[in-house]
């Protein structure tokens, strides 16, 4: 079946640092999406692009769908980014999850 | 802003009993999924609904039964509980089913089973 691999699996960063998360998929994907989760919290849907590059403030998500990988870049890393950050892939089905990046940003 | 509720948050109870989780969606949308998340995070897709029909079954136990009224809820029941059924559950809608479907998520339900 369709398999999601995410890396890394945990990030400790500094404030201030930029963070690359990656997501590799194992079939062809029509969307993909990343989600941010704080523990004990809900899932929030931060960005979905089926291809190409989508902004939102801090954060980049790029999708290369041919490759069957995404990217999620978040700059200037502030301590309430710190949580789980999980990207979930779609083909025409029900999205399929990675097991997540924990994120620790440092002051 | 909430739009995707789930009942109860949290539920403990013991083995062999029967419990029955609610989720209801304001967003209109089509499409609701029922998603386990066990301790190390992983989400696995159990069930997914479309317009009350059932199009998503993941390989789960019988016990694990979906109950679509309508459109806007879906409940999990499940018939006799196993340690292992231990995890959060959560809820999820989208406008449709398809290529285009960003998911709305619930809170979640945290099971404990003892």
């Amino acid at each position: 079946g369709q398999q999601v691999q995410q890396s890394p699996a945990s990030l400790v960063l500094q404030e201030g640092e930029n963070a690359e998360l990656q997501c590799n998929f194992s079939s062809t994907a029509t969307r993909l999406q990343w989600f941010y989760q704080r523990p004990g919290g809900s899932l929030v849907s931060l960005l979905s692009n089926p291809s190409g590059t989508k902004h939102t403030g801090r954060l980049t998500s790029t999708t290369v769908t041919k490759e069957r990988r995404g990217s999620l870049h978040i700059s200037s890393s502030q301590i309430t980014d710190s949580g789980t950050y999980l990207c979930a892939m779609s083909n025409n089905n029900a999205p399929r999850f990675g097991a997540g990046t924990k994120l620790s940003v440092k002051p | 802003e909430t739009a995707v509720f789930q009942t109860p948050n949290y539920h403990v109870t013991q083995v062999g009993n029967e419990v029955s989780f609610n989720c209801k969606q304001t967003l209109g949308h089509d499409t609701m999924y029922w998603y386990k998340q066990d301790s190390k995070k992983l989400l696995k897709i159990m069930f997914s609904y479309n317009n009350k029909q059932l199009i998503v079954n993941e390989t789960v136990p019988r016990r694990f039964s979906p109950q679509s009224s309508d459109k806007a809820h879906l409940n999990l029941r499940i018939k006799s509980v196993e340690p292992e059924d231990s995890a959060v559950y959560l809820c999820a809608s989208s406008p449709d089913w398809g290529s285009q479907n960003t998911l709305y998520f619930g809170a979640g339900t945290r099971l404990s089973v003892l």
